[in-house]
């Protein structure tokens, strides 16, 4: 089946600093990536669309500048959190959409927890 | 817009107990719908899915049927386990390829 990978699964960084999370589709191609927010006991943010290519599609409130995002090619998109804080700590999770036959759906990242010091 | 409401948790059951997760949906269209399971500290996994009214999804011992007409998706399992424990999340898709997600709903289930 379509399997999405994420790497770090886990990170901690001191606080100004950046940190790149990559999401792959590791046996497909994905012309579109999601990257979501998970804070603790709530249900996942979208907060951008990331089209092979070109620009992401930020979601309302999502800085663009903090959150840069890069989908280089059809397999890899990357999420820089820069200048990091505290405020955001948080899980990332990225999905991919795919599909067999004309049939497409989102299939999921493991996520990856990031704590800022 | 398009919205995915979901008790609220959490689900505390017994093991072997009967589960019901209710989910409702507000949407235009024809979407089709899913339920995700996430276990602590771990990211979503498609648990099943219907994608037309009176489909039944169905895996690992859950399942659930697309009713358009009470619009709604409720997860169901005859006999929870220990391990069943996790958060669900009912959600929506339509041509966007964006899901819509309800709030999640936590299950606790005890030996």
């Amino acid at each position: 089946g379509a399997v999405v990978s994420q790497h770090p699964s886990w990170v901690i960084c001191k606080s100004g600093t950046s940190v790149k999370i990559e999401c792959r589709s590791l046996d497909f191609q994905a012309t579109t990536m999601f990257w979501y927010r998970q804070f603790p006991k709530q249900s996942l943010m979208l907060m951008a669309t990331s089209n092979e290519g070109s620009k992401a599609t930020y979601e309302q409130g999502v800085e663009k500048d903090k959150f840069l995002i890069n989908h280089a090619s059809l397999t890899l998109s990357t999420l820089t959190v820069t200048s990091a804080h505290p405020e955001d700590s948080s899980f990332y999770i990225c999905s991919a959409k795919g599909g067999v036959a004309g049939v497409y759906e989102q299939y999921f990242g493991p996520g990856t927890r990031l704590t800022v010091t | 817009g398009d919205s995915v409401t979901q008790m609220e948790g959490p689900v505390t059951l017994s093991e072997e107990a009967f589960l019901t997760i209710n989910c409702t949906y507000t949407a235009t269209g024809y979407p089709s719908l899913f339920w995700y399971v996430q276990y602590p500290g771990e990211g979503l996994q498609l648990l099943l899915k219907a994608t037309k009214a009176d489909d039944k999804g169905s895996n690992k011992g859950f399942e659930a049927t697309y009713r358009k007409e009470t619009t709604s998706f409720h997860l169901e399992k005859g006999s929870v386990q220990v391990s069943d424990s996790a958060v669900y999340f009912c959600a929506l898709l339509k041509g966007s390829y964006i899901p819509t997600f309800g709030r999640g709903t936590s299950l606790i289930v005890h030996p």
